[in-house]
C-alpha cells in the first residue's frame, strides 16, 4: 500500500448523518493532517494531529490517530450539503530533512439535502 | 484572511512550449511549495523552496522544471518544454515558519495546465 491510502474512495450520505473517512499510512510520521478540496479548487487545511496525540476535535470534526495501526479517521458529525467535497489525509514523515506533505488518495464525500 | 494567489487560472499550450505559472504567497511566509494533481489522481509534491534555494524536490521535478523567486513577492514554476503528461492542476502553497509538527500549508486555488 502507499503512504496515505484512504477509504472509502467515495461516500454518499444524507444531511444530518455522520461521515467517517479512514486513512492508512506506512512510515512513521511526525504529524497527520486532513485537507478538504472542493471540486476544481485548492486544498484547505482542516485539522492537524501530532504523532503523540490520539484524538482531536474542531467544531464538527473529530480526528483520531492510532500510530500502532498507522491509521487515522476523520469524522464529520451532523453533515451538511456544504460538506460535499473531497477529503485528503496528508502525512509528514518523521525525518529531520523533509517537511513535505504526502497526500492520500482521497475520499469523495457527497451529502444529499 | 490572507491568501495565496495563482495566475493564470487556466493555461492551454502546445506540446514543447515553455510555460510559467505564477504564485504570490502570503507576504510573511518563508517556505514555498509546488504540488500538482493530475485529473482524478492524488496531489503530488514537486518542490519546496526556502531562503532562495530548493530545499527538496521529487522525482517528478526533473530538468524540465525550475522554480524562481524573482522578487520579494512572486514565486514561479517554469516548465521548459511541456509534454502531454504535464497536463494537471498545479498548486502553490506557503507557510510561515518551520515549527516541528506544525507545518500547515496554505494553498492557492491552482493553475490548470492543458497541454495539447
Amino acid at each position: 500500500s502507499q503512504q496515505g491510502e484512504e477509504d472509502p474512495q467515495a461516500l454518499s450520505i444524507q444531511e444530518g448523518e455522520n461521515a467517517t473517512m479512514n486513512c492508512s499510512y506506512k512510515t512513521s510520521i511526525n504529524n497527520l493532517q486532513w485537507y478538504r478540496q472542493n471540486s476544481g479548487r485548492g486544498l484547505v487545511h482542516l485539522i492537524l494531529i501530532r504523532s503523540n496525540e490520539r484524538e482531536k476535535h474542531s467544531g464538527r470534526l473529530r480526528v483520531t490517530l492510532d500510530t500502532s495501526k498507522k491509521s487515522s479517521s476523520l469524522l464529520i458529525t451532523a453533515s451538511r450539503a456544504a460538506d460535499t467535497a473531497s477529503y485528503f489525509c496528508a502525512t509528514v514523515l518523521q525525518s529531520y530533512n523533509t517537511d513535505k506533505l504526502i497526500f492520500g488518495t482521497g475520499t469523495r464525500l457527497q451529502v444529499f439535502p | 484572511e490572507p491568501e495565496v494567489t495563482q495566475t493564470p487560472s487556466h493555461q492551454v499550450t502546445q506540446m514543447g512550449q515553455e510555460v510559467i505559472l505564477r504564485c504570490v504567497p502570503i507576504s510573511n511566509h518563508l517556505y514555498f511549495y509546488w504540488y500538482r494533481q493530475i485529473l482524478g489522481q492524488k496531489v503530488e509534491f514537486l518542490v519546496s523552496f526556502y531562503n532562495n534555494e530548493i530545499s527538496e524536490k521529487s522525482e517528478i521535478f526533473d530538468d524540465q522544471f525550475s522554480v524562481e523567486r524573482p522578487d520579494g513577492s512572486n514565486f514561479t514554476l517554469k516548465i521548459r518544454s511541456t509534454k502531454l503528461e504535464d497536463s494537471a492542476m498545479y498548486f502553490c502553497a506557503s507557510r510561515k515558519t518551520f515549527i516541528s509538527g506544525a507545518n500547515v500549508l496554505t494553498f492557492g486555488a491552482g493553475s490548470r495546465l492543458t497541454v495539447l
